[in-house]
């Protein structure tokens, strides 16, 4: 199975700094990659697929990039309402596999 | 707009099985494969399965083999997780996500295993 590394384990980030999140995987996923967001108490939320392409309704603030091994999910402007944990996750092989999350705080 | 409601939270003994919901709209239901993750409390996600609501076809992580079953009733737009031979590492948080990009989400249906 892919393994789905993510770095760091948690981000500490000042409100309107840039926050960058890393994603690794073991094996090339093409571009067959998604980042979610999830707050205490609810389900994670979509926010880039196929590695770079914003869900619905999601600000342009949150961006991705990579493809391969390496991928990146970037916040431009940090937002308190950004406190979250973050996963990625590849759908390229199965089983489907996830990083274990980065989780974002506001200093 | 999209929806997945999901059937409410359980608790079972070990041992026994469990039977999660998933009830779809705002969509065609036979045009987006249904997958379902858990998460247990503190921890991360964790994928268990996919099921393509139109043929019936399911697959399942190695870990789950032999203990899941995943159905469908096209006529209710609603996806079944069913997990059998319950411990205590089974009490999570069940979530059913649409298509493989994991789209959209279902509230999540909490299952608890105690004896």
């Amino acid at each position: 199975e892919i393994v789905m590394t993510q770095s760091p384990a948690t981000l500490s980030v000042s409100p309107g700094e840039r926050a960058t999140l890393s994603c690794r995987a073991s094996q090339s996923v093409s571009s067959n990659l998604g980042w979610y967001q999830q707050k205490p108490g609810q389900a994670p939320r979509l926010l880039i697929y196929g590695a770079a392409t914003r869900a619905t309704g999601i600000p342009d603030r949150f961006s991705g990039s990579g493809s391969g091994t390496e991928f990146t999910l970037t916040i431009s402007r940090l937002e308190a309402e950004d406190s979250a944990v973050y996963y990625c996750q590849q759908y390229k092989n199965w089983p489907r596999t996830f990083g274990q999350g980065t989780k974002v705080e506001i200093k | 707009q999209i929806q997945l409601v999901q059937s409410g939270a359980e608790v079972k003994k070990p041992g026994a099985s469990v039977k999660v919901s998933c009830r779809a709209s705002g969509y065609t239901f036979t045009s987006s494969d249904i997958n379902w993750v858990r998460q247990a409390t503190g921890q991360g996600l964790e994928w268990m399965g996919w099921m393509n609501p139109n043929s019936g076809d399911a697959g399942f992580a190695p870990k789950f083999q032999g203990r899941v079953t995943m159905t469908r009733d096209t006529s209710l737009n609603t996806a079944y997780l069913e997990l059998t031979d319950l411990t205590s590492d089974d009490t999570a948080i069940y979530y059913c996500a649409r298509a493989s990009q994991l789209m959209n989400w279902g509230q999540g249906s909490l299952v608890s295993v105690s004896s």
